[in-house]
């Protein structure tokens, strides 16, 4: 079992929906909580950082993380053509070492 | 500079040859990693540095990868006899490490490495 878990998709939506990335981790150390968007033949750059639970807003995207359910949240509202992109979570313990998600590709369709 | 810089962007090599690849970090950042992603998949931990601490090098997949870095600065990544599983894009990043409080990474925009 992989310490992170993370639906690849292909996840495809009309642009204007709501967008709901999700993770699932085992490791409880883990609390330190990161989303990155990797666009096509680019390094991933680092969208929403979360410690510990809660949630974190930030223009139209919202990070949850809910560590008793080890399961983290990643929303996207009003989903632009621009966000079409492949999301990986991140997360890690008291390290340095980042743990990633397989990644979800998003389609927004305009 | 303003970003992590990687070199060269694309590879193509043959069999049984070995590459070298080059990471130059950003200015100031303590930590740098290695990271390799196969098409499809996501990343998958290689080599960490964090100042002048032992790497972490608990990633490599093989005896055949190996990496230096210059104190704080750049870093190369070594595969020798190269295999074409190897093929994949080689990410770079770096971070603040233990002297900032947000420890998100910085990427590069990767090596492409094709093994024909």
């Amino acid at each position: 079992q992989k310490e992170v878990e993370q639906d690849p998709g292909p996840l495809s939506v009309p642009e204007g929906a709501i967008v709901s990335l999700n993770c699932t981790y085992s490791n409880s150390a883990f609390q330190y909580f990161m989303w990155y968007r990797q666009y096509s033949r680019k390094g991933p750059e680092l969208l929403m950082y979360t410690y510990s639970s809660g949630n974190k807003e930030d223009g139209r995207f919202t990070a949850q993380v809910d560590k008793s359910s080890k399961y983290i949240s990643l929303f996207i509202r009003d989903s632009q053509p621009s966000d079409s992109a492949t999301y990986l979570c991140a997360m890690r313990g008291g390290g340095n070492k980042l743990v990633f998600g397989a990644g979800t590709i998003l389609r927004v369709k305009s | 500079g303003a970003g992590v810089s990687q070199s060269p962007s694309n590879k193509v090599t043959e069999k049984g040859k070995d590459v070298e690849l080059r990471c130059d970090p950003i200015s100031g950042h303590t930590a740098l990693y290695w990271y390799r992603q196969r098409l499809g998949q996501g990343l998958e931990f290689l080599i960490y540095f964090q100042g002048n601490s032992a790497p972490d090098k608990s990633g490599l997949p093989s005896d055949r990868f190996s990496a230096e870095r210059t104190g704080e600065s750049v870093s190369t990544l070594t595969i020798q006899r190269t295999q074409q599983e190897d093929s994949a894009v080689y990410l770079c990043a770096s971070s603040l490490g233990y002297r900032g409080g947000n420890y998100g990474y910085t990427f590069g925009s990767g090596t492409r490495l094709t093994v024909v």
